[in-house]
């Protein structure tokens, strides 16, 4: 099972709205990630955890709160976004090895955020 | 810093034609990755390649790593509509000088159209 499941596909939120997005892996991978994907542009980096501590934070806003309440969940929770947060958000897993990298990332079919 | 430079930025070919998608970095690759996306939705693993000189098959689609570790190719053979999308090539960048932390980072894609 190599899957990443993402929760909801879609979102629609106003800029005043609270919201979070889920991941959830099973394949024993101790480090997972967020990524925000604009149209027509590569995914970038937001957020890396490992052993499900945050290591890595891409200087993203406090708008966006991550959270890693287990080694196979991931959450994003979503506070006062603006529009120009809009964009498709993707998480992905891998393992960790001896460093950080090395290791093929597993990606969710991302959840497309729209701030209205 | 360690940037990915992909070409072409698009591609066009007719199906049953062979194609080859670039991938260049000013430095030396420690990782290299390939994955391929339909629009809107997740990234698809396809390869991973480490070693200088390496190369590795899938199906139709050979991807290679240059004995300099610094530009990798993905070749697609006899191309089919289902090979259509975006392929984006990634590499594990470290966060600092000498560190152990890693981050994945890609390329600006290159998106591939087949005709029937």
């Amino acid at each position: 099972d190599t899957e990443v499941t993402q929760t909801p596909k879609h979102l629609v939120m106003g800029m005043t709205n609270k919201k979070s997005l889920k991941c959830e892996q099973h394949m024993g991978h101790r480090a997972m990630y967020w990524y925000k994907q604009k149209a027509k542009k590569p995914p970038e980096l937001m957020f890396v955890y490992s052993y499900e501590k945050l290591s890595i934070n891409e200087s993203v806003p406090s708008r966006f709160s991550p959270e890693c309440p287990n080694s196979s969940l991931l959450n994003l929770h979503l506070h006062a976004l603006q529009p120009e947060d809009s964009a498709l958000y993707l998480c992905a897993s891998s393992q960790v090895g001896r460093r950080q990298g090395f290791s093929e990332a597993f990606f969710g079919q991302g959840t497309r955020l729209t701030v209205v | 810093s360690q940037e990915l430079e992909q070409s072409p930025q698009s591609l066009i070919v007719q199906e049953g034609k062979n194609l080859t998608i670039n991938c260049t970095s000013s430095k030396t690759l420690y990782g290299l990755y390939w994955y391929k996306q339909k629009y809107g939705e997740g990234l698809i693993f396809l390869m991973m390649l480490q070693k200088g000189g390496e190369e590795k098959s899938h199906e139709k689609i050979t991807a290679k790593l240059d004995e300099k570790k610094q530009q990798s190719s993905l070749h697609i053979t006899a191309s089919q509509p289902s090979h259509a999308g975006i392929y984006l090539c990634g590499a594990d960048r470290a966060l600092s000088s000498g560190g152990s932390n890693y981050k994945l980072t890609f390329g600006k894609g290159t998106l591939l159209t087949v005709n029937p």
